[in-house]
C-alpha cells in the first residue's frame, strides 16, 4: 500500500464547475499537507499548504485536511481553463526531510 | 524573480556521455533536493543535502552523483546516461524550521538521451 493514494484521473470538467481533488494517506504521523500544481513540462508550483487538520482558503482554492479519516482535499471553485494541470498532493512528517507525494491527478477544464 | 533556477532547461546527451545539470537558489535555504520525474508519475527523490550533509536514497542508482559546493548551488551528475534516464530533473529547496516545511521547485531540466 502506498503511503499516499491519489486517483490519477484524468478528470475532465466544464468551465465554471467545482472541482474536488482528493488524497488519502496511511501514516498518522503526517502533519504537513501540500498541494502542488504542475503545468505540462514545468516544475511543480506550491498552491496550498496546511498544517494539521482544518481548512485553508486562497481565492478560488480551498484545501481541507481531515486527520481523523486521513483524507485531504483540494476544491477549486469557478474552474477556469487555466486551471488545467496535474495536481499533486504531498505530505510530510514533522522533522523529516522527505515529502511523500501522491501520484498526481491530471485535470482538464473544458471551455 | 526566479527563486530556484535550473540550467539548462533542455539537455540532449548521447548514451553513455556524462552530463551535469545545475541548480541555483536565491532563497538561502539550507536543504536542496534532486528529483527525477517521468511522464505521468510523481517526482521521485534521488538525494538531498541538509547543509553539506549528503543523503542518498537507497534506490538511487550509482550512476547519479551530486555536488553542493556552497549554499546556493547544487549539481546533478549523471556519469553514464542510459535511455531509461531520460526524464525531467527537478531541483527543490526548503528552509528547515520556522513552521514552514514547504519545498519550492525549480522549472526543471528535461533530459533527452539519444
Amino acid at each position: 500500500q502506498k503511503e499516499v493514494e491519489q486517483d490519477p484521473g484524468p478528470l475532465s470538467v466544464p468551465e465554471g464547475a467545482i472541482v474536488s481533488l482528493n488524497c488519502t494517506y496511511s501514516n498518522s504521523a503526517f502533519q504537513y499537507f501540500m498541494w502542488y500544481r504542475q503545468y505540462s513540462r514545468k516544475g511543480p508550483e506550491l498552491l496550498m499548504y496546511t498544517y494539521s487538520s482544518g481548512n485553508k482558503e486562497d481565492g478560488r482554492f480551498t484545501a481541507q485536511v481531515d486527520k481523523s479519516s486521513k483524507y485531504i482535499s483540494l476544491f477549486i471553485r469557478d474552474s477556469q481553463p487555466s486551471d488545467s494541470a496535474t495536481y499533486l498532493c504531498a505530505t510530510l512528517i514533522q522533522g523529516a526531510q522527505k515529502l511523500v507525494f501522491g501520484q498526481g491527478t491530471r485535470l482538464t477544464i473544458n471551455p | 524573480d526566479a527563486m530556484v533556477i535550473q540550467n539548462p532547461r533542455y539537455q540532449v546527451t548521447q548514451f553513455g556521455k556524462p552530463v551535469t545539470l545545475s541548480c541555483s537558489q536565491t532563497l538561502n535555504h539550507n536543504v536542496m533536493y534532486w528529483y527525477q520525474q517521468k511522464s505521468s508519475q510523481a517526482p521521485k527523490l534521488l538525494f538531498h543535502y541538509y547543509d553539506k550533509d549528503f543523503n542518498n536514497e537507497a534506490d538511487t542508482p550509482d550512476n547519479f552523483q551530486s555536488r553542493r559546493p556552497n549554499t546556493s548551488f547544487c549539481f546533478l551528475d549523471i556519469r553514464s546516461p542510459g535511455l531509461g534516464d531520460a526524464a525531467m530533473y527537478l531541483c527543490a529547496t526548503r528552509a528547515r524550521g520556522g513552521g514552514q516545511e514547504t519545498q519550492y521547485f525549480g522549472p526543471g531540466t528535461r533530459l533527452l538521451v539519444l
